[in-house]
């Protein structure tokens, strides 16, 4: 089945370690995107990748670093930089042609760091 | 900066009565927007789009509004069910930058 895959789904981290989420998809979408939920904040946009070898931040980028090597993935580090990344994590994919699409999310990373 | 406001962190209605759920916008570039419902722990799922040159789309029990020069748009639920309890998020896209409100906790009572 097509779909998203996000993974692991629960993941605790010390203070100071760098952590990477991992996000893939076999929807064929070109765009794909992380967001970050926080009680009473709504989905924050961390960054998004319209095509292969190029991305974007969004609002909340600092601390956090992404690559697009493939179409299919998406991977997210959380580094030692974010100041609060206890959080959970949203990934998504967008489908339709330039503009008018809408998102497909993953199940989510709930990560906590102790 | 928020550029998608959802003000009403919650709202309750009875079963079978309607369901109004609102959202403002702060960028005028934002060209399609989109209703997405949200289960605790899941990824939320898609509900109902509108592109910017229409202010109507309707799907079924589902309705949302737009208007431009307000900058506002709703989404209305008619009749609620039970089963339509869940967290709403207000996304607006431009160029594929999709950005969302903070969300409304519709609960609808039986």
């Amino acid at each position: 089945d097509g779909g998203i895959t996000q993974s692991p789904k629960y993941l605790f981290r010390k203070e100071g370690q760098n952590v990477t989420l991992s996000c893939e998809q076999n929807l064929n979408h070109d765009a794909m995107y992380w967001y970050r939920q926080d009680p009473g904040q709504g989905l924050r946009l961390i960054y998004y990748s319209q095509i292969v070898n190029d991305f974007q931040k969004g609002d909340i980028a600092e601390g956090y670093s992404v690559s697009r090597e493939k179409k299919e993935s998406f991977p997210l580090t959380v580094t030692s930089a974010q100041k609060n990344p206890t959080a959970f994590y949203l990934c998504a994919s967008l489908s339709g042609g330039q503009r008018t699409g809408e998102l497909f999310f993953g199940e989510g990373s709930r990560l906590t760091v102790l | 900066d928020q550029q998608v406001k959802q003000n009403s962190p919650s709202l309750s209605v009875q079963e079978g009565r309607i369901s109004i759920l609102n959202c403002d916008y702060t960028n005028s570039m934002f060209d399609y927007f989109l209703w997405y419902k949200k289960y605790p722990a899941e990824g939320p799922t898609f509900l109902i789009s509108i592109s910017s040159i229409k202010d109507k789309n309707e799907d079924g029990r589902f309705t949302v509004f737009l208007n431009k020069s307000a900058k506002h748009l709703s989404l209305h639920i008619v009749p609620s069910q039970p089963g339509d309890s869940a967290v709403y998020f207000c996304a607006a896209s431009a160029n594929n930058d999709m950005r969302f409100g903070a969300g409304t906790r519709l609960t609808v009572k039986p």
